[in-house]
């Protein structure tokens, strides 16, 4: 049974560009969150995503955009990237049952900004 | 709105002997307490949760973590530190009738030392 996984592991990119981000949920799971963590902080909630849509943001600019598909998987969108965007971006699925998810993490994307 | 404040940021044990990594919790309703734990260059590990069943919450890797609702603690515990314990650990608080958001406190890094 896989579990949640991400890609890609690393990610190099300048001010200005643009970065995407991709989640597959772990088997069985229908909604994914997107974590951003910066170095030596507890992770931020950006944004989950259920039945293809945004249900939750969290303080997180509309740079920030996201999307999800039929097949459950995920995308983070990055728009305009600044330095203070470097961090480790973790995405989290759950099941949706109405009570409380509990939310299984992948390894992240580790994204520098130069 | 819910928070947690994670009253250690380093703790420090010898192997062998008893950890206790605390966290107080702050929260309008009854919330879902969860702790999870990282190791470097790796993803969250959940480790116990509680979602108001029974108060004293067994995990794995023999940690074990009790609510009290009088002192809004949820202290997480373990008999015996072994050297794979060191890590990045999580305290989490989540309320349904607020949203699915995790909030992390800023966590408390667990040394173990031989």
């Amino acid at each position: 049974d896989a579990g949640v996984t991400q890609s890609p592991t690393h990610l190099i990119k300048t001010r200005g560009q643009q970065v995407t981000l991709r989640c597959s949920p772990k088997s069985g799971h229908d909604t994914v969150s997107w974590y951003q963590q910066a170095l030596g902080q507890g992770p931020q909630f950006i944004f989950q995503y259920y039945e293809e849509e945004e249900r939750q943001r969290g303080n997180f600019p509309d740079r920030f955009s996201g999307h999800q598909f039929p097949n459950y998987s995920s995308e983070l969108n990055v728009n305009a990237l600044l330095l203070g965007d470097s961090a480790l971006y973790l995405c989290a699925s759950s099941l949706r049952t109405g009570g409380t998810d509990t939310q299984y993490f992948g390894p992240g994307t580790r994204l520098t900004v130069l | 709105a819910q928070s947690v404040t994670q009253l250690d940021s380093h703790v420090s044990v010898s192997e062998g002997t008893p950890v206790l990594l605390r966290c107080n919790y702050s929260s309008s309703y009854s919330p879902s307490l969860f702790w999870y734990v990282q190791h470097p260059n790796k993803g969250l590990q959940l480790l116990l949760k509680y979602t108001s069943a029974a108060t004293l919450v067994k995990g794995i890797n023999g940690f074990e973590a009790e609510f009290k609702k009088s002192e809004t603690s949820f202290h997480l515990t373990k008999p015996s530190a072994h050297m794979s314990d060191a890590a990045e650990y999580f305290c989490v608080v989540s309320n349904p009738n607020s949203g699915y958001a995790l909030n992390f406190g800023k966590g408390t890094s667990l040394l173990v030392t031989p």
